[in-house]
């Protein structure tokens, strides 16, 4: 079974501070996601990572894909409180009906304090 | 349009009660979702429908029963719920680009059973 264990589950940290998310896997995944949730809404896709070792940036997020494409991390610099939400990875994995789904890591629930 | 949109957006129901869930999407998007999310956890799938049929059912409850009366419409009947199955329901439709999915996901309907 493929699992994808995300870290740390929570975090408060103080405006302006830098934040690491991790997703970890033992199993290769061919992409990997990351949704950012905040409260009361649905989740929202940041970003598709597809090829290992690949960095992408969006603003003050970096998103790493890990060399063996199984672990993913999310770097946040100079963290402001609209980036308070659940912070969620996700990766394809199929199903005995050979249908794909995501599975999800548990989330990382991040609150930034002004 | 990159909206999913997702009625009501709360339900308060007791045990005895019959009621529906509405998801409708105009991006054209041939595949739709049903998740249950609890509060700070990750989306749990419940359903899938590919091109109006059900392609995943992750062995929910017969007292949800879902329906897809065309590819722009997504409904979720209820019936004869538990307290334990007040959640965050959340309908998602999915874009393919470039062979990455993406889900596009609606705010959601608070549902409580009383």
């Amino acid at each position: 079974t493929q699992l994808l264990e995300q870290s740390p589950q929570f975090l408060s940290i103080q405006e302006g501070e830098n934040l690491t998310v991790y997703c970890n896997s033992s199993s290769v995944f061919s992409s990997l996601q990351w949704y950012r949730q905040e409260p009361g809404e649905g989740p929202v896709l940041l970003v598709t990572v597809v090829t290992g070792g690949e960095v992408k940036k969006l603003k003050r997020l970096t998103f790493q894909f890990g060399d063996a494409r199984k672990d993913s991390s999310l770097h946040i610099t100079a963290a402001q409180p609209g980036d308070t939400g659940l912070y969620l990875c996700a990766g394809p994995v199929f199903n005995a009906g050979n249908n794909r789904k995501l599975i999800w890591g548990l989330g990382t629930s991040l609150a930034v304090n002004p | 349009d990159t909206e999913v949109t997702q009625t009501p957006k709360h339900l308060v129901m007791g045990m005895t009660n019959k009621k529906s869930l509405k998801c409708e999407q105009h991006m054209g998007h041939r595949a739709m979702y049903w998740y249950k999310q609890k509060a700070k956890k990750p989306p749990e799938l419940m359903f899938v429908y590919s091109y109006e049929k059900l392609s995943i059912n992750e062995s929910v409850p017969s007292r949800f029963s879902p329906e897809c009366p065309n590819s722009s419409l997504l409904n979720l009947h209820l019936h004869a719920l538990q307290p334990e199955d007040s959640a965050l329901y959340l309908c998602a439709s999915r874009r393919v680009d470039r062979g990455n999915e993406k889900l596009f996901f609606g705010s959601g309907t608070q549902l409580s059973v009383l």
